[in-house]
């Protein structure tokens, strides 16, 4: 079946660790999205990546790097800079960055202790 | 960036109609109002969009105010898998929008469906 797929489900990391959160799509779709969830708040856009080779920091990049080497693939670091990083982390694709609907994985959940 | 306002929470029962509401009241005329639902510990889902016209499909129906500053989510016959966190979210469509064109995430209503 198509979809997006987010792995782990779950990621405990120590603090001062680099993390790289996995997102894959067999959509076919251009456009690809990192959103960070916190409890009780609305979805907040991290990057988000055009095209294949391309990417835009979106409202809180800052401790964040992400690559869009093929595709399917839009992984998401995130880096010893980023002062809270505890949070649901979510992906989504649409098929071009002006299309009306986005598609979203699952969630990664990591916990940084 | 436009926005919107919904109600925090709203609770229904099993079998009967939704209403959900949600004010816009500083739209544009190329804004798109995009419904969509999260499900607990799930990414979102697209429920429903429109510009002027009401919209229905599969899942539920959207009613949009003559003036466009409100529109309503209508689940016709709520169910207990339809107890998620609804999002009302306007998006610039419009040939100008360039990176505006993000979906801006406000806080939703919480819909809660009894037995």
């Amino acid at each position: 079946d198509g979809g997006i797929t987010q792995s782990p489900k779950y990621l405990f990391r120590k603090e001062g660790q680099n993390v790289t959160l996995s997102c894959e799509q067999n959509l076919n779709h251009d456009a690809m999205y990192w959103y960070r969830q916190d409890p009780g708040q609305g979805l907040r856009l991290i990057y988000y990546s055009q095209i294949v080779n391309d990417f835009q920091k979106g409202d809180i990049a800052e401790g964040y790097s992400v690559s869009r080497e093929k595709k399917e693939s839009f992984p998401l670091t995130v880096t010893s800079a980023q002062k809270n990083p505890t949070a649901f982390y979510l992906c989504a694709s649409s098929i071009g960055p002006a299309s009306i609907e986005a598609f979203f994985g699952q969630g990664t959940r990591l916990t940084v202790v | 960036d436009a926005k919107t306002t919904q109600p925090n929470s709203m609770e229904s029962n099993e079998e009967e109609p939704v209403h959900l509401p949600c004010n816009h009241s500083t739209i544009s005329g190329t804004d798109y109002i995009h419904w969509y639902r999260q499900l607990p510990s799930q990414g979102p889902e697209y429920v429903i969009h429109g510009l002027t016209s009401n919209v229905n499909n599969r899942m539920a129906s959207l009613a949009i105010a003559e003036d466009r500053k409100s529109s309503t989510l209508i689940l016709h016959r709520a169910t207990l898998r339809d107890a998620a966190v609804y999002y009302c979210i306007l998006r610039d469509q419009g040939p100008n929008a360039g990176n505006n064109r993000k979906l801006i995430w406000g806080l939703g209503t919480s819909l809660a469906v009894n037995p």
